[in-house]
């Protein structure tokens, strides 16, 4: 069975520095991978998701997120935080061959002015 | 652009009581699902919903639960007699293909449930 594990409940970061998301996976194949985010009181939005093309994902809101399968990890980088970047951040793994996504536990991002 | 909607967006419900929380899947969409998080904890896969029958269900979907499809537009989740441990958000999502390349699930804003 895969799991996920996002290393940081909560990160804090200045406006205008990086945020670094990390997340790991376990999976006896390389898996198709997500990062969600969520906004206060509002669903689900997929940032970007590896498919076995490109390691490196550019997403939304101008993050991006590198598979690296000799480190297990697929971390969520975005060179310079905005204030409307604070969410909750979930880093999902999915079997090419099934539907169900296992998540991380979230990582909550602030950002301060 | 289209989007998952789920009704209530908070209910509050006591024990023993049935609910139900609804949600309206993207239209084009034929698969669908429940997830949930109980607060400070993962978001977790109950169901998966294909062709008007159950396709997989987690551990966690016992008897209490039951999902339908009532008409063309809306997917339903019954928990029939609540417990105070149900109470968490709850996701529902869509997809239009099954596990095929990329595809990705569109998630609801949820239903937080709170079970009194």
């Amino acid at each position: 069975a895969q799991s996920v594990t996002q290393l940081g409940s909560h990160v804090s970061v200045s406006e205008g520095a990086l945020v670094l998301l990390r997340c790991n996976y376990s999976s006896s194949v390389p898996p198709y991978l997500f990062w969600y985010v969520q906004y206060p009181n509002q669903g689900l939005q997929l940032l970007l998701k590896y498919t076995s093309a490109a390691t490196l994902v550019k997403g939304i809101n101008g993050f991006e997120a590198e598979f690296k399968k000799s480190e297990t990890s697929f971390h969520l980088t975005k060179p310079s935080a905005h204030m409307s970047d604070a969410a909750e951040y979930f880093c999902a793994v999915r079997r090419r061959d099934d539907y169900k996504l296992s998540f991380g536990a979230g990582t909550t991002v602030t950002v301060r002015a | 652009e289209p989007e998952v909607t789920q009704t209530p967006s908070h209910q509050v419900t006591q024990m023993g009581q049935e609910v139900i929380l609804r949600c309206v899947p993207i239209s084009n969409h034929l698969y669908f699902y429940w997830y949930r998080q109980i607060l400070g904890q993962k978001v977790e896969f109950l169901v998966s919903f294909y062709n008007n029958e159950i396709s997989e269900k987690s551990e966690i979907f016992d008897d209490q639960f039951s999902v339908e499809r009532p008409d063309g537009s809306n997917f339903t989740l019954k928990i029939r007699s609540t417990k105070l441990e149900d109470s968490a958000m709850y996701f529902c999502a869509s997809s239009d293909d099954l596990g095929g390349i990329g595809t990705e699930a569109f998630f609801g804003q949820g239903t937080r449930l709170t079970v009194v």
